[in-house]
This record gives structure tokens, sequence and C-alpha cells, in this order.
């Protein structure tokens, strides 16, 4: 089945920090996702991107799907104590009853103050 | 109100016995979904449900059932509960292929 590996597994950063973090996968996706996990809670969506070569911002946030769709990255600008949970990279492929969202095994993010 | 809630949110039962964790949703969405989440593992479909009248196995369905009671309410149950299923739990709903939306988690220990 398809697999995403999700690197690096942590990260220990100060506050004002830039940070990056990528998935990669052996297949194609048509969709990448990204969601953030903060202690207790469910993932909640960051950014979703829908098309090769896209680069999309939300605030501090930048992902990007790669150009070959096996790939997207994730980088936060000027890390905040609250940016502090895990990140996980979402594939997803559209349509049939094989519907299935992969997930990577997640980035945990510390941000020192 | 959380538009997806889980109940309960924390469990510990013992091997063998019969358990079941709760998810209804008020988003209206046609989609629902359980995940399990595992340290360093991290999010596993178990099933998933694209109307009431539709169940279908994720890649670890062993050991699990699920039931969907109504658009909003999609139950998982473990018949006989074992210790490797101790994890947190996750229901999930969307509308299109693309979103998904999670619960606060369940977490269940089997001791």
């Amino acid at each position: 089945g398809q697999q995403l590996n999700q690197s690096p597994q942590s990260m220990f950063i100060q506050e004002g920090e830039d940070v990056s973090m990528n998935c990669t996968s052996s297949s194609i996706f048509n969709t990448w996702l990204w969601y953030k996990q903060d202690p207790g809670e469910g993932p909640v969506l960051l950014i979703a991107l829908y098309k090769a070569g896209e680069l999309t911002s939300n605030g501090r946030l930048t992902a990007q799907f790669g150009i070959t769709r096996k790939d997207s990255f994730l980088n936060i600008s000027a890390s905040i104590p609250s940016d502090v949970g895990i990140y996980f990279c979402a594939g997803q492929n559209s349509g049939g009853s094989n519907y299935k969202l992969t997930f990577g095994k997640g980035t945990l993010l510390t941000v020192n103050p | 109100d959380a538009d997806v809630t889980q109940t309960p949110r924390n469990r510990i039962t013992k091997t063998g016995k019969r358990i079941m964790l709760e998810c209804s949703q008020t988003k209206g969405h046609d989609r629902m979904y359980w995940y399990r989440q595992d340290p360093g593992l991290g999010l596993r479909l178990i099933y998933y449900s694209f109307d009431v009248k539709d169940i279908n196995k994720g890649e670890i369905s062993d050991g699990y059932s699920v039931s969907r009671q109504a658009q909003a309410k999609f139950s998982l149950s473990l018949e006989s509960a074992i210790p490797n299923q101790t994890a947190l739990y996750f229901c999930a709903t969307g509308q299109t292929d693309t979103e998904a939306f999670f619960g606060q988690g369940t977490r269940l220990t089997v001791v």
C-alpha cells in the first residue's frame, strides 16, 4: 500500500527560528494536506494543496505540493511557543471505493521560549 | 459545543471485555471515519462510511466492528478487547474526499 515518509520525527527549536518538515511518497497523490495536533486534541487541518507545484501560505505557514506529486513540505516561519504539537502530512487519491487518506507518522515540534 | 463529539474521552477496560466507542457529529457530513493513533505510527484508518448504508474496512480493521446508526452517529466496537488495542482513537467526518474534521479523541487502555 501507499506509504508516506515524514521527516524529521522530532524537532527542538528556539522561539523565533524557522522550521521545515517534509513528506515523501513512493506513489503519486492528487492532494496533499497538512494537519496540526495540539496536546490532548484531535488533528486540525492547516493547509490543503490540490495542484502539483502549488505553493500555499496560511499566516506564518507555507506548504508546497511537489512537482512530481510524490512530496510536500511545510515551513513555519518565526516560530512561537504555541506552534508546539505534532504535525502530520496526509496524501489522498480521490474517487472510488478505495478511498484512503494516508497519514505520515508525524513530526513532533517543541519550541523553547 | 464540538462539531464532532466522542464518548467516552477516556476508558480503561479489561482484556476480553466488549467495548463501544461512540461518535456523533453536528456538521451534517455524509462521511465518517475511525482512526487509531499510536506513538510513532501516525493515524491509521480502521473503518469508514460514506453514508448510512455504507461500511468499508480500512487498513487495520481486524478486531474491530462499526455501526452507522444514523447520518450523525458512527460507533466503533471492540468485541473482545486485547492489550495491543490500547491507543488513542479518533472519529472524523467530511463531505468530500479531502475533508477530515476530527473529534477530540478517546484514550483507551486495555489491561
